[in-house]
């Protein structure tokens, strides 16, 4: 059974800061997916990773796959209010079947 | 783009009631999929689907079940709707054996069972 664990659950980031969110996740798989939902909405595509060293980034967020290592990490540079929201990663387990992690709250403050 | 539409985004029902949910997608996507979001459980799969008339259950599916008659929709029924079902119910698409595979997600329903 393939199980995706996030790290922190709760991340309370200061402005202008670094920091990392991490998955890893069980079995072997070269589609990872992160995914940002605001408060109250549903949730947005961020980033698809398909392949062993895949990086993509949009503005201060980074995120990288190492299939070996069964790792995922999402990167924030510089933090800024705006991206505070709730951040998954979800690995495809099959036939387009995902499996989330449990997700990890960001709170941004100055 | 693709758009995944809910039928409601705020529902309130009592307890023994039969609650239907209705998603629809029009990208023609292959799989559907239901989940429900709890505060600390992150999204729970009920039960997805493959293809017209297919359904596979999730991990949670006791207390529902899922009707897929057309490709573009997929229903969740709850069949006597209890308090333990008030929660955030996702609706999901995407291809099947695409190379991105991504979900696309509708704007969600927020049930709550009186």
């Amino acid at each position: 059974e393939l199980k995706v664990e996030q790290n922190p659950l709760f991340l309370s980031m200061q402005e202008g800061k670094n920091y990392t969110i991490y998955c890893n996740y069980s079995t072997t798989s070269d589609r990872l997916y992160w995914y940002r939902q605001d408060p109250g909405k549903s949730l947005e595509s961020l980033f698809v990773l398909l392949s062993n060293g895949a990086v993509k980034q949009e503005g201060r967020l980074m995120a990288s796959l190492d299939t070996k290592a069964r790792l995922s990490t999402l990167h924030i540079t510089a933090a800024v209010h705006d991206l505070s929201a709730t951040y998954f990663c979800a690995v495809d387990d099959s036939w387009g079947k995902f499996q989330f992690g449990a997700g990890t709250q960001v709170v941004v403050t100055p | 783009d693709v758009k995944v539409t809910q039928s409601s985004r705020y529902l309130v029902k009592r307890t023994g009631e039969k609650v239907f949910l209705e998603c629809v997608q029009d990208m023609d996507h292959e799989n559907m999929f239901w989940y429900r979001q709890d505060p600390g459980l992150g999204l729970r799969l009920i039960y997805f689907s493959y293809d017209v008339k297919m359904k596979e259950k999730g991990d949670i599916p006791e207390g529902y079940s899922v009707s897929r008659e057309k490709k573009e929709r997929f229903s969740l029924i709850l069949e006597s709707a209890s308090t333990n079902q008030t929660s955030m119910y996702l609706c999901a698409s995407n291809l099947a054996g695409g190379w991105k595979d991504e979900q696309f997600f509708g704007p969600g329903t927020r049930l709550t069972v009186l």
